[in-house]
């Protein structure tokens, strides 16, 4: 099953904080973020693989939950490059990759 | 390091003729590939699992016999795209790994079928 991520889609001005969540209904083995850009190919941002596991990157952190069942991108004082599609993408242990739903994130000046 | 070229970057093809799309690993060797299609402003949907000497492993709904996928070796993979039709117009992006821990995409290659 497809992980479900919200919001579908969020405008934000520079600045300005977001969360992005990236819920299973199962326990996955991991889970990664990545951007993508209109026409371009996802970028990686970051895995995590334990439960209660947070990382940071930059002004871009991640987190994933005890069960392993939902994880959260957190974008903080957001800047016009941080414009795009964000994804989670998750394994579940039969070496199959699924992308969530996606979120749309907009920064305008 | 890491990087992952995809050929072409764009194709546009008749209806009913065959397009190859190739998906390499540049400085790595990967053990699997992975196919992805995705329509526009939808999630890139996995395709197939491509493991280097072997069959690919096809996702449900996914026909095998119209998305042949060939990896040759621990650098190449290959999609081809038999008898295409409007409706398989889409993005097809490769990714290469040497397990789940990352993936490392390529920059996709834009698929029109006129």
């Amino acid at each position: 099953q497809q992980p479900v991520q919200s919001p579908q889609a969020v405008i934000l001005r520079e600045g300005e904080d977001a969360v992005i969540n990236c819920s299973s209904s199962k326990a996955l083995y991991s889970v990664h973020w990545y951007r993508q850009k209109h026409g371009e190919a996802p970028v990686f941002l970051m895995i995590l693989l334990k439960g209660g596991e947070q990382k940071g990157h930059e002004k871009i952190s991640a987190s994933f939950n005890e069960k392993k069942q939902q994880s959260s991108l957190y974008l903080t004082a957001s800047q016009l490059s941080y414009s795009g599609t964000y994804f989670c993408g998750t394994e579940t242990g039969t070496y199959k990759y699924i992308f969530g739903t996606g979120t749309r994130l907009k920064v305008l000046a | 390091g890491a990087v992952v070229s995809q050929h072409p970057s764009w194709v546009i093809c008749k209806s009913g003729t065959s397009v190859k799309i190739e998906c390499r690993s540049l400085d790595f060797q990967a053990t699997t590939m992975f196919w992805y299609r995705q329509f526009p402003k939808q999630s890139l949907m996995l395709m197939a699992t491509s493991n280097e000497g072997s069959k690919a492993t096809y996702e449900q709904g996914v026909e095998k016999d119209k998305f042949l996928i060939n990896h040759a070796s621990l650098t190449l993979s290959t999609l081809t795209v038999t008898s295409a039709h409007p409706e398989d117009s889409s993005f097809y992006i490769c990714s290469a790994g040497q397990g789940t821990l990352e993936q490392y995409f390529g920059p996709g290659t834009r698929l029109t079928v006129t």
